[in-house]
């Protein structure tokens, strides 16, 4: 079945410094892919999302680069801030299902 | 304002017990899901209904039952609750259920449940 694999569970840096996290997925077709974040007691928002192969959507300074080669969608910022602490999820659609979440990422920047 | 609506917001059950999550929705949206977080399975996909009726169920229990009285209404009813059922549940919704859509899922703020 289609299932989405963030390898990280807990990714702690400074603030200032860049953050990748990772993202590939399995799926008998060919999906979106999307990045959610879910700041503490809050509901998970959508961050960016992507269908087109090499094209990189770009929100609030973190992008995402879809590569349908490597089955990969891995999530970047160039300079970590404060507010970025959250949980992030790297989604795929699945059909009926809306979405089908990785096991999630808890990125924590310190100052 | 919000856009959709959950309640309660927290909720603390006696093991044994029956409650219902209510979620409504004011976006427009035709698909509405059931997703579960927990410690041990963040954002679990539960229930999806598209034009109020059912699409996928991935919830191996029966005492999990979603309910939709109108097309922007999908509430959780929950019998024989047991301490394993306590979780955040999100009501979501988006504008057409579909795989290659890329159909964007809002949602709500949660129920946090507690069974004791």
């Amino acid at each position: 079945g289609d299932s989405v694999t963030q390898t990280e569970g807990l990714v702690t840096l400074t603030e200032g410094l860049p953050v990748m996290l990772n993202c590939t997925y399995q799926s008998t077709y060919s999906p979106f892919l999307f990045w959610y974040v879910q700041h503490l007691n809050e509901a998970p928002k959508l961050l960016l999302k992507s269908f087109t192969d090499n094209k990189r959507p770009e929100h609030q300074g973190f992008h995402a680069t879809l590569h349908k080669s490597s089955s990969s969608f891995h999530l970047q910022k160039s300079s970590a801030q404060l507010s970025d602490s959250a949980l992030y999820y790297c989604a795929s659609s699945v059909y009926a299902q809306g979405l089908t979440f990785g096991l999630g990422t808890r990125v924590s920047v310190f100052p | 304002d919000p856009k959709i609506i959950q309640k309660p917001k927290y909720l603390v059950a006696v093991t044994g017990s029956e409650k219902i999550l209510i979620c409504e929705q004011y976006l427009g949206h035709n698909a509405m899901y059931w997703y579960r977080q927990s410690a041990k399975k963040p954002l679990e996909f539960m229930f999806s209904y598209s034009y109020q009726k059912l699409m996928d169920n991935q919830t191996a229990s029966s005492r999990f039952q979603p309910q939709s009285s109108k097309k922007n209404h999908l509430d959780l009813q929950i019998t024989a609750l047991k301490p394993d059922d306590s979780a955040t549940y999100f009501c979501a919704s988006s504008q057409e259920v579909g795989q290659t859509s890329g159909n964007t899922l809002y949602f709500g703020e949660g129920s946090r449940l507690i069974v004791v």
